[in-house]
C-alpha cells in the first residue's frame, strides 16, 4: 500500500517494559518525525530524522529512541514505557524539514500504559 | 512555553455560515504557517499554508490570514459544511521544526 502506515494501531503495554511503534513510508521522503499528540498540547515533536543514519531530538525525547538504518522505516522505542508515555503517536514524512513542505501523517497509534 | 497558541479549544457554526479558527504565534523568525485538518481516528491532513511575506492566501472555501504586527492568522471556511467538522491545527515553521498548536475542534451544525 502505498503511503505511510504505523503499526500497532493499538497497544496496551505494562510500565517498566520495551514497546516498538513502527512507521513506515513509501513515498521516499527524506524526512520522517515522531509526535505525541496529549489533551491540552497539540502535537509535540519527539524526534525527526533527515535521511538514513540522521536523527535528532524534538521538544521531549527524553524516554524515547530511535533509529533509522533505511529511508522507509523510522521506528520509535520506549525502553522503560512510564505512564506520562501514555499518548496517541503520529509519524509523518516530508520532503523538507521546514518550509511549507506538507507533512504527510500515519493513522496513528493509540498507546496506553498501564 | 507555547510559541504556537489556539486559545478557543472549540467552536461550533451553522452551516452556510463562516466558520473563524484563530491562531497566536511569538517567534518572529517563523516564515511559513500551515493549517492541518484531523478527523477522529486518523493522522492530520494538510489543508491549506501561508508565507510570511504574504497575508493572504485562498484556495477554494478555505482562506488563510496572515497580521505579522500582530503575530495572528485565522483560518476562514466559507460556506462551512457538516464535513468540515474535524480538529484544526495551526503549525508554524522557521530555523527550527514544525511547531504545532494546541488544535481547535470544529463543529458544524446542520
Amino acid at each position: 500500500d502505498a503511503g505511510i502506515t504505523q503499526s500497532p494501531r493499538y497497544k496496551i503495554t505494562e510500565t517498566g517494559r520495551q514497546v516498538t511503534l513502527m512507521c513506515h513510508q513509501t513515498w521516499s521522503h527524506s524526512y520522517m518525525f515522531w509526535y505525541r499528540q496529549d489533551l491540552g498540547h497539540g502535537l509535540r515533536l519527539i524526534y525527526y530524522s533527515a535521511a538514513a543514519d540522521i536523527t535528532d531530538k524534538g521538544e521531549v525525547p527524553d524516554g524515547y529512541v530511535v533509529s533509522r538504518s533505511k529511508t522507509e522505516n523510522f521506528p520509535l522505542t520506549l525502553e522503560s514505557a512510564t505512564r506520562s508515555q501514555t499518548s496517541v503517536y503520529f509519524c509523518a514524512s516530508s520532503t523538507r524539514g521546514t518550509g511549507y513542505y506538507e507533512q504527510y501523517f500515519g493513522p496513528g497509534t493509540r498507546l496506553t500504559v498501564t | 512555553d507555547q510559541q504556537v497558541k489556539q486559545n478557543s479549544p472549540s467552536l461550533s457554526v451553522q452551516e452556510g455560515r463562516i466558520s473563524i479558527l484563530n491562531c497566536d504565534y511569538t517567534n518572529s523568525m517563523f516564515d511559513y504557517f500551515l493549517w492541518y485538518k484531523k478527523y477522529p481516528a486518523e493522522g492530520p491532513t494538510f489543508l491549506i499554508s501561508i508565507s510570511s511575506i504574504k497575508d493572504k492566501n485562498e484556495d477554494g472555501r478555505f482562506t488563510v490570514f496572515l497580521n505579522k504586527s500582530a503575530k495572528h492568522l485565522s483560518l476562514h471556511i466559507v460556506p462551512s459544511q457538516p464535513g468540515d467538522s474535524a480538529v484544526y491545527f495551526c503549525a508554524a515553521t522557521g530555523t527550527y521544526k514544525y511547531i504545532f498548536g494546541t488544535g481547535t475542534r470544529l463543529k458544524v451544525l446542520a
